[in-house]
């Protein structure tokens, strides 16, 4: 299995401009989420999905967008990029959702610069 | 809406010194996670604690989850340079019933081990 893969591993970008950092799992996780990594800021939730088709917002959900149209993918959206996203993102999976035991599988991120 | 706090937030030693690591939230867990990341990579779940009071030992580390369920430590002894990185925890958000949909971490504890 590869796990959790994410693409791309850098990108800049201009303010404005949008992308869609992709997340893939080959574990048949049930949920799937994306965190923003910033210094003394910790691991911060984005967006999550709890299966196939249903999507929630996490604690900073301004400024992005997800889907999750298969199991295995949960693309994250950026709708027009501003400097403020300047930040690590990581995508993560786990087993099941719903349920209080959640080990978290995280792949290996991608390093975003908005200039 | 829940919070859990980590301290301190970088910790120095030197190679073969103890190192301590605690995590506190402002309401009771269902179980805690904790988590370390190398310096440029990404989150690997170390372990999970569930009941009030328990400890687990892996080799070096040792975690406590508190007894009133709202704390938690993770304790290294005779660190070692491999130690190195940023250590999480992480606790569920309950979202009613019997649902969890989201993990919410500590800003985390960012060790550094001096040869």
């Amino acid at each position: 299995n590869a796990g959790v893969t994410q693409t791309p591993k850098f990108q800049v970008l201009k303010t404005g401009q949008s992308m869609t950092l992709q997340c893939a799992q080959d574990m048949n996780h049930e949920y799937m989420s994306w965190y923003r990594q910033d210094p003394g800021m910790g691991l911060r939730l984005i967006h999550y999905s709890v299966g196939a088709g249903i999507t929630d917002q996490g604690e900073v959900p301004n400024g992005y967008n997800v889907s999750r149209s298969t199991t295995e993918d949960f693309p994250l959206r950026l709708l027009s990029a501003a400097p403020s996203q300047t930040s690590v993102y990581f995508c993560a999976s786990s087993p099941r959702a719903g349920v209080s035991y959640n080990e978290q599988f995280f792949g290996p991120g991608t390093r975003l610069t908005v200039l | 809406g829940q919070q859990v706090m980590q301290i301190p937030q970088y910790q120095h030693v030197q190679e073969g010194e103890d190192f301590t690591t605690y995590c506190n939230s402002s309401t009771t867990l269902s179980n805690i996670q904790w988590y370390k990341q190398r310096p440029g990579g990404h989150p690997v779940f170390l372990i999970q604690l569930v009941k009030s009071g328990e400890v687990k030992k892996q080799k070096r580390l040792t975690f406590q989850f508190g007894e009133a369920k709202k704390n938690s430590s993770l304790h290294i002894t005779a660190t070692q340079t491999t130690d190195v990185g940023t250590y999480f925890c992480a606790g569920p958000r309950y979202a009613g019933g019997t649902s969890y949909g989201k993990l919410t971490f500590g800003q985390g504890t960012i060790l550094t081990v001096h040869p």
